[in-house]
């Protein structure tokens, strides 16, 4: 079954820390790939996408992600992370010939302690 | 531009009523898509539609209905409520397959 799942179900860090969320997808076909963050209270908003080319994607607010397709994971990046970064992280997959569905990840809740 | 928007933002229903929950897109969107979000679990697609006059099943679509009268608009309804439909719902829409999707603000559904 096609399925996305997200290792690091909540991660406390202080500012400045490095960060790095696992994701991997469960099929080997041509895949879209995304990194959503949702702020508390907030709806969900796209940090960045990976569709083809350079494996390595730089999104908004110095978040980058690596598409590593011999280990079918798509992990979410940043060098040193700001209280403002608290906020629940998604990985999202459109599988090729799934009518654009998105598939997400359980989630992964991100705590920046000042 | 209001990009995608929901309502209602709240609601509290009893158990065994309906409702409907309004998505309006301003971007021309052809795909539109129903979520629920619920702790632990990520968002579920609900129902999603390819087209205007077009719906279709998602993930977890038991208990509920939709319509896509107008291209703007996703309708999403609960005939009989229950409290397994508690739950944050997102609407998003698309402009084309396997794009990224926009995000409404959500509908916070309680059930009692």
């Amino acid at each position: 079954a096609q399925s996305v799942s997200q290792h690091n179900h909540h991660v406390i860090l202080s500012e400045a820390a490095s960060l790095e969320l696992g994701c991997n997808y469960s099929y080997g076909g041509t895949v879209n790939l995304f990194w959503y963050v949702q702020y508390p209270g907030q709806h969900l908003q796209l940090l960045l996408k990976y569709f083809s080319g350079d494996p390595l994607v730089k999104g908004i607010k110095g978040f980058e992600a690596e598409f590593i397709k011999s280990k079918f994971s798509f992990n979410l990046r940043k060098p040193s992370v700001q209280w403002s970064d608290t906020a629940e992280y998604f990985c999202a997959v459109i599988y090729s010939g799934n009518t654009g569905k998105l598939i997400f990840g359980q989630g992964t809740t991100l705590q920046v302690k000042p | 531009n209001a990009g995608v928007t929901q309502t209602p933002k709240f609601r509290v229903l009893k158990t065994g009523q309906s409702m409907t929950l309004l998505c309006a897109q301003d971007m021309n969107h052809e795909y539109m898509y129903w979520y629920r979000q619920d702790p632990g679990m990520g968002l579920r697609l609900i129902h999603y539609s390819v087209g205007e006059g077009t719906t279709a099943k998602g993930e977890v679509p038991d208990g509920y209905n939709v319509s896509r009268l107008k291209k703007q608009n996703f309708l999403l309804g609960l005939e009989s409520a229950a409290p397994s439909q508690t739950s944050v719902y997102f609407c998003a829409s698309s402009s084309a397959l396997g794009l990224g999707q926009y995000f409404g603000p959500g509908t916070r559904l309680t059930v009692l």
